[in-house]
């Protein structure tokens, strides 16, 4: 399984954009790029998941090149809501496939502040 | 609110004694999953259903661990002669296989937070 890298902790402000980049780069074909939002005291919460090019939600994007080895989550003008860790996970897209498990590393610390 | 649910929240226990979870995932969901997590860390997979099949189990889960899900819907986590390092949040997480082939999105209970003394 395709391990990730991504910074141990990022600070903003209210109101800024907020990239996080995360390296993978053994990504595999059937891989697809999920990320995951936790509070403390809560179990994490999916945010956004893609396999190329760029997804966007309701809460945030999605950009990944063309070569896959990397993902950049972009929250638009985070909130003190927003502090929270965010988790990249690369995982096996194939139907049916028993390898949906997931393996977060220790993902990235966001800090909002006022 | 039909989300996954965990029980208890808390548990404190003395080293030695046996201890149990309950996760109730969402009701269409027939997938499963066990985590741990301690602080700092990010989750770590224990172990998985699909239905009421144990599909895979993680190297963490030791023969002090047993989890079951008898009907395919909720599923309990027991962990036997509890030691100081199973302290950790145990966490629950269901999904139901997609469609398209994408990566399940897993939905997450609130966890159980275990300490052992």
């Amino acid at each position: 399984l395709a391990k990730t890298t991504q910074p141990i902790s990022m600070d903003s402000y209210e109101g800024q954009e907020v990239n996080i980049t995360c390296s993978h780069n053994n990504i595999a074909t059937n891989d697809y790029i999920t990320w995951y939002q936790q509070f403390p005291s809560q179990g994490p919460r999916f945010i956004i998941q893609g396999y190329k090019t760029k997804v966007t939600n309701e809460v945030a994007s999605l950009f990944i090149p063309a070569d896959r080895k990397s993902s950049t989550l972009s929250l638009p003008r985070v909130s003190l809501s927003d502090t929270a860790v965010y988790y990249c996970l690369v995982g096996d897209g194939r139907r049916g496939s028993t390898l949906g498990r997931l393996y977060f590393g220790r993902g990235t610390q966001l800090t909002v502040w006022p | 609110d039909t989300g996954v649910s965990q029980d208890p929240r808390h548990k404190i226990t003395k080293r030695g004694q046996n201890v149990t979870f309950r996760c109730d995932p969402i009701s269409e969901h027939n997938r499963l999953y066990w985590y741990r997590q301690t602080l700092g860390q990010g989750p770590e997979f224990l172990t998985y259903f699909q239905n009421e099949a144990q599909l895979e189990k993680s190297r963490l889960l030791s023969d002090r661990f047993s989890a079951e899900r008898p009907k395919g819907s909720f599923s309990t986590l027991e962990i036997q002669r509890t030691e100081q390092g199973d302290s950790a949040m145990y966490l629950c997480a269901s999904s139901s296989e997609l469609n398209r082939g994408f990566t399940d999105t897993q939905y997450f209970g609130p966890g159980t937070r275990l300490t052992v003394l």
